[in-house]
């Protein structure tokens, strides 16, 4: 166990939709990473935050978006949803900048 | 659980032998690198990194080789075991950027 948490565990919705991703970073952990993980395309980096402010952007398409909140917790908010965002998505965390990372169970979004 | 990339290349290896499972990076500035062990069903999982100061470093098992020169990384695991058996991804982190970015993976099969 990471200690880093990720809500929910399974999502299946519809093409179309929006969803919430929810993370909550280790204790003291003051960065947040996304990442999506497909079958064909591996892990890929979506966006940073530390301590509340975006520090680092990936291939984040436009129609996904994330914040942090001040008590550290992040949410992955992807919208306008389609077959091809059926993926894991990974939250990780670490104390600072460039920092191991610590990752999460993930949230395996299915679009139907 | 899921397989995370299905066509991954695959060594296998008798338990009790060693492992040497490769990386090669592509960005010459990448200064931090992280071996990364993902179960089926389960996030990335923390294995061993290496600051681009040093050419080795040493874990529990497992040993990180960097070859700054031909941009090679290798992880060794020592006395294979099944409950080795996963995929295992490298990761790249440059300074100027905190995001990581992985390599392909490798599975490891290790056969009774």
């Amino acid at each position: 166990d990471s200690g880093v948490t990720q809500t929910p565990k399974h999502l299946i919705t519809a093409t179309g939709q929006r969803v919430t991703l929810r993370c909550s970073p280790r204790s003291g952990d003051l960065s947040v990473y996304w990442y999506q993980q497909s079958l064909d395309q591996g892990l890929q980096f979506l966006i940073q935050y530390y301590n509340g402010e975006e520090r680092a952007k990936g291939n984040i398409l436009e129609r996904f978006s994330a914040q942090q909140f001040p008590d550290l917790h992040s949410e992955l908010n992807l919208s306008s949803l389609e077959l091809g965002d059926s993926a894991l998505y990974f939250c990780a965390s670490s104390v600072g900048l460039g920092n191991e990372q610590f990752f999460g169970p993930g949230t395996r979004l299915t679009v139907l | 659980g899921e397989s995370v990339g299905l066509h991954l290349p695959t060594l296998s290896v008798q338990e009790g032998d060693n492992s040497i499972i490769n990386c090669a990076y592509s960005n010459s500035a990448s200064d931090y690198f992280i071996w990364y062990k993902q179960e089926s069903g389960k996030g990335p999982q923390f294995i061993i990194d290496i600051r681009s100061n040093m050419d080795k470093r040493q874990g529990q098992r497992v040993t990180v080789l960097l070859n700054k020169t031909v941009k090679h990384l290798s992880l060794q695991i020592a006395a294979t075991q099944p409950g080795d058996s996963a995929v295992y991804f490298c990761a790249e982190n440059s300074g100027s950027s905190y995001k990581l970015i992985f390599g392909s993976g490798t599975r490891l099969l290790v056969r009774p």
